[in-house]
């Protein structure tokens, strides 16, 4: 139990251009989930919190009109990186709270190059 | 505010030895408490995490970790590594909401034939 999808798992894509990342609670529902990025040998760090239905409580210096986050559903949230950058490049991880709300699962991770 | 420290950035231990992985946690409260191994190129997967109760936690993988108030420890172990085990392993502090997880810097394990 508590599977956490990400897809896609990969993605290369052009300066300027904008690329959507999914993330799935596969076998429960999850009202709240979150988006990390973790740059090269380094640990997670918190981009944002979405709650379902409500609007993303980002972290102190994470733009939110670059990183669009959608949570529509109990199972799927998805991350949109607008006019993506080369700097931009970095993994992706997205995490769901479990059922009892307090242990979060996490998904595969999207690794996105912009180049 | 709380924060993780795992002082240990790289260790390497040989198959078959046993591993201590350090974590030293600071939170005003009582922790929840929560150790994370991810693999290459993958996400995290829950190993152990601690609430209450029983001080001693066993895990996934035959890890077990132990919590300890009066050192703000939570360290990991594990009695035999298998080279099944080498990756990047996170421990992490959360509130107890659930919504603030924060996390250590990190340790890789590699582990010798």
């Amino acid at each position: 139990g508590a599977v956490v999808s990400q897809h896609p798992s990969w993605v290369i894509c052009k300066s300027g251009t904008s690329v959507k990342i999914e993330c799935r609670s596969l076998d429960f529902q999850a009202t709240t989930m979150f988006w990390y990025r973790q740059f090269p040998k380094q640990s997670l760090m918190l981009m944002a919190t979405s709650n379902e239905g409500s609007k993303a409580t980002y972290e102190q210096g994470v733009e939110k009109d670059k990183f669009l986050i959608n949570h529509a559903s109990l199972t799927l949230s998805t991350l949109t990186v607008t006019s993506a950058h080369p700097e931009d490049s970095s993994f992706y991880i997205c995490s769901a709270m479990g059922v009892r709300g307090d242990t979060q699962y996490f998904g595969p991770g999207t690794r996105l190059t912009v180049l | 505010a709380q924060s993780v420290t795992q002082p240990d950035i790289h260790i390497t231990v040989s198959e078959g030895a046993s591993l201590e992985l350090r974590c030293n946690y600071s939170y005003g409260a009582t922790p929840y408490l929560f150790w994370y191994v991810q693999s290459p190129g993958q996400g995290l997967q829950l190993l152990l995490k601690y609430f209450s109760g029983d001080t001693l936690v066993q895990g996934i993988k035959g890890f077990e970790a132990e919590f300890k108030r009066s050192q703000s420890s939570f360290n990991l172990r594990k009695p035999s590594v298998h080279w099944s085990d080498a990756a990047e392993y996170f421990c992490a502090v959360g509130n107890n909401a659930g919504n603030m997880l924060t996390f250590g810097g990190g340790t890789r394990l590699m582990v010798k034939p």
